[in-house]
């Protein structure tokens, strides 16, 4: 069975400073991959970013960052220059890509942080 | 493309009623989940399916919830009856296969209140 860990259930940053939202995951499957979500106050889901377990380099997209540590088993994401608009619940996520796996298509959620961006 | 699509988006209810959930996901997409949001159990994964067929219903509560996927463009949630602990906001999300990388694509949620 997979497991995600959001230890922060809450996050405060300075607008223009970086934060790191940190995220780890137990698995017995060697192949998998690593997502991370956005939902605003509003309410709908919105992907970030993925990083698969074979990736050798981090995965960015513009002010995304996923700080990948296999042997740690962490998959922390860092925001750069936070804006407003980023205030936020942050999800991690993870999917098995194993067919055999009981994991296997479905994405294991964690319990969310909480961003909230001061001006 | 008009993503995945979700009826209704708010829906109120009274203890014993039956309600039903819709959702169209994206076309082209073999892959259909369906999430519970709640403040005490978070994001729940209740049942997926793969080429209209049901995968996973594990997360399903109870017997009260069924989902069917009777074509490639259409789904339901049903709970029958409802209760007060099922108030929460369920989601609709959808995905291709193919890229391992692929995400899921999720629907604007219907937010039901069981009173």
């Amino acid at each position: 069975a997979q497991k995600i860990t959001q230890t922060q259930p809450g996050m405060f940053v300075q607008e223009k400073e970086a934060v790191t939202l940190d995220c780890t995951y137990d698995t017995s499957d060697q192949s998998y991959g690593l997502f991370w979500y956005k939902q605003p106050s509003s309410g709908e889901m919105i992907f970030l970013i993925y990083q698969g377990s074979y990736d050798e380099q981090n995965a960015t997209e513009g002010r995304y960052s996923l700080n990948f540590q296999k042997a740690r088993k962490s998959a922390n994401l860092v925001i750069s220059a936070s804006q407003l608009g980023d205030s936020a619940m942050y999800f991690c996520a993870m999917r098995a890509y194993y067919a055999g796996g009981t994991s296997y298509g479905k994405l294991t959620f964690g319990q969310g942080t909480i961003l909230t961006v001061h001006p | 493309d008009a993503g995945v699509i979700q009826s209704p988006r708010h829906e109120v209810t009274e203890m014993g009623q039956e309600v039903t959930l819709r959702c169209k996901p994206i076309s082209g997409h073999d892959y259909l989940f369906w999430y519970r949001q709640t403040m005490m159990r978070g994001l729940e994964l209740l049942i997926y399916f793969n080429n209209n067929v049901p995968i996973d219903d594990s997360g399903m509560p109870e017997d009260r919830f069924s989902a069917k996927m009777p074509n490639a463009s259409f789904s339901t949630l049903k709970i029958q009856p409802s209760e007060p602990r099922d108030s929460a906001v369920y989601f609709c999300a959808s995905r291709p296969s193919g890229r391992a990388s692929e995400t899921q694509y999720f629907g604007p949620g219907t937010r039901l209140l069981v009173l």
